[in-house]
């Protein structure tokens, strides 16, 4: 069964940058692609990233300046970063196993639990 | 603003059957396979469906998923109290070259 957790600074200073990665067990970041994705309450879910083993990355057009998705050497994890961050970028993030299929992105199973990241000073 | 639209809310009684609907266009739902997730307050999404019509295992068979033209559904019959959670429609966009959410029903057993 495949678990996910999130973890990573809970407060992030405007115009400092977002880190924060996603633990997997049960899979590997070198058998399925993986995604990053966040809820606010005005915004509702948006997805943010994707990577894939043969090194393949996507990010919604509206972050992809600002974001970077990466995996670990260890493959058992993956990480996010988004610089210069806003309080518009407040939101619990998600990071997911993504089912890709002819370069789209299907769905997303299973997520993990959320972390939320304030962006305040 | 989300580019899948569903009604904010919607309700329905134990036992009843109850659709929630998600509208989009030609270059998402029009085209492409829906899936749909299911969140309970303070809780992560789950998937609800996906390829349209299907069940992950585990997923009651009182749920099912459909689309015709540019819109999406999904049904919930012999409705139950713990089905009371918000509800989310998905589909890849091919304009946006990225997944896209609709902005949640929420769901009220009375």
């Amino acid at each position: 069964q495949v678990q996910l957790q999130e973890s990573g600074p809970g407060l992030v200073k405007p115009s400092e940058t977002l880190s924060l990665t996603c633990s997997i067990s049960g899979a590997s970041t070198k058998t399925y692609c993986w995604s990053w994705i966040r809820q606010t309450p005005g915004k509702g879910l948006e997805f943010i990233a994707f990577i894939c083993p043969s090194g393949d990355t996507n990010s919604t057009s509206s972050l992809k300046s600002r974001v970077t998705i990466s995996t670990g050497t260890s493959n058992d994890h993956f990480s996010l970063r988004l610089s210069s961050v806003t309080p518009s970028d407040t939101a619990v993030y998600y990071c997911a196993r993504v089912s890709r299929s002819y370069d789209k992105v299907d769905w997303f199973d299973p997520w993990g639990q959320g972390t939320l990241v304030t962006v305040s000073s | 603003q989300s580019v899948l639209t569903q009604t904010p809310s919607a309700s329905g009684t134990p036992g009843q059957r109850v659709t929630i609907s998600c509208s989009g266009g030609s270059s998402n739902i029009g085209s492409q396979n829906v899936c749909w997730y299911q969140q309970f307050p303070g809780s992560a999404p789950r998937l609800l469906i996906y390829a349209t019509y299907q069940r992950p295992s585990g997923v009651p068979d009182r749920f099912s998923g459909s689309k015709s033209g540019t819109s999406a559904s999904l049904a919930i019959s012999g409705l139950r109290s713990e089905d009371e959670a918000d509800y989310y429609c998905s589909s890849w966009d091919d304009s946006l070259e990225s997944p896209i959410f609709g902005g949640g029903t929420k769901l009220t057993v009375l």
